[in-house]
């Protein structure tokens, strides 16, 4: 069965440019979640995609959004980049409901991005 | 508000004893608690889990301990290899109802196991 992958794994851009990164689902997983890693701390929720709709929305302004597509692989779009966006953007993927209850995520790689 | 707490940031052992990782939490609602490891370059990869209503859950060279009164687990790796040096991410789950899947993640510990 094939991971999760996500591109691009680095960027760089300017305070108020915008970025789209993507990320395509493990096989067999229906829901998609992003997660944003500052240096230093853990990965953050952003938000989640189950049926191509966001279910799940963590402390992050409405200038980060996202989609999912029916082959559930997912975007991540921030408007507006700020200095504070700089982190490691983790993509997620799991199956709901969950066979074991717990709620187990697969992450992918990341993708770095630095704004300047 | 951090729910969940990694107080250690490093810790370093030796190669073949035990290495003990700790996590506390706040919220007694969580129902679900994970670790993960995360290697350099690669992202987080699922260890181990526990379900609030058990005390001990173990795999292999893993063993998470949960303390409900005290709002505390930890992770024990017996014996601990090189290979095992990476960041250990301790994270709670709740059921928010439907499909939402939210982790709430720990600021991680560094374990370095020397040879």
């Amino acid at each position: 069965e094939t991971g999760v992958t996500q591109s691009p794994t680095h960027l760089i851009k300017t305070r108020g440019q915008q970025v789209t990164l993507r990320c395509s689902s493990q096989s067999g997983h229906n829901t998609v979640s992003w997660y944003q890693q500052a240096l230093g701390q853990g990965p953050q929720f952003i938000f989640q995609y189950y049926r191509e709709e966001e279910n799940g929305r963590g402390n992050f302004p409405p200038r980060f959004s996202g989609l999912q597509f029916p082959n559930y692989s997912s975007e991540l779009n921030v408007n507006a980049l700020e200095l504070d966006d700089s982190a490691l953007y983790l993509c997620a993927s799991s199956l709901w409901p969950s066979s074991s209850g717990a709620n187990v995520l697969t992450f992918g790689a990341g993708s770095r991005l630095t704004v300047l | 508000d951090q729910q969940v707490k990694q107080n250690s940031p490093s810790l370093s052992v030796q190669e073949g004893r035990i290495s003990i990782l700790n996590c506390d939490y706040t919220n007694s609602m969580f129902d679900y608690f994970l670790w993960y490891k995360k290697y350099p370059a690669e992202g987080p990869t699922f260890l181990i889990s526990i379900s609030s209503i058990k005390d001990k859950n173990e795999d292999g060279r893993f063993t998470v301990f949960l303390n409900k009164s005290a709002k505390h687990l930890s992770l024990h790796i017996v014996p601990s290899q090189p290979g095992d040096s990476a960041v250990y991410f301790c994270a709670a789950s709740t059921n928010y109802g439907g499909a939402t899947n939210k982790l709430i993640f720990g600021t991680g510990t560094l374990l370095a196991v020397q040879p």
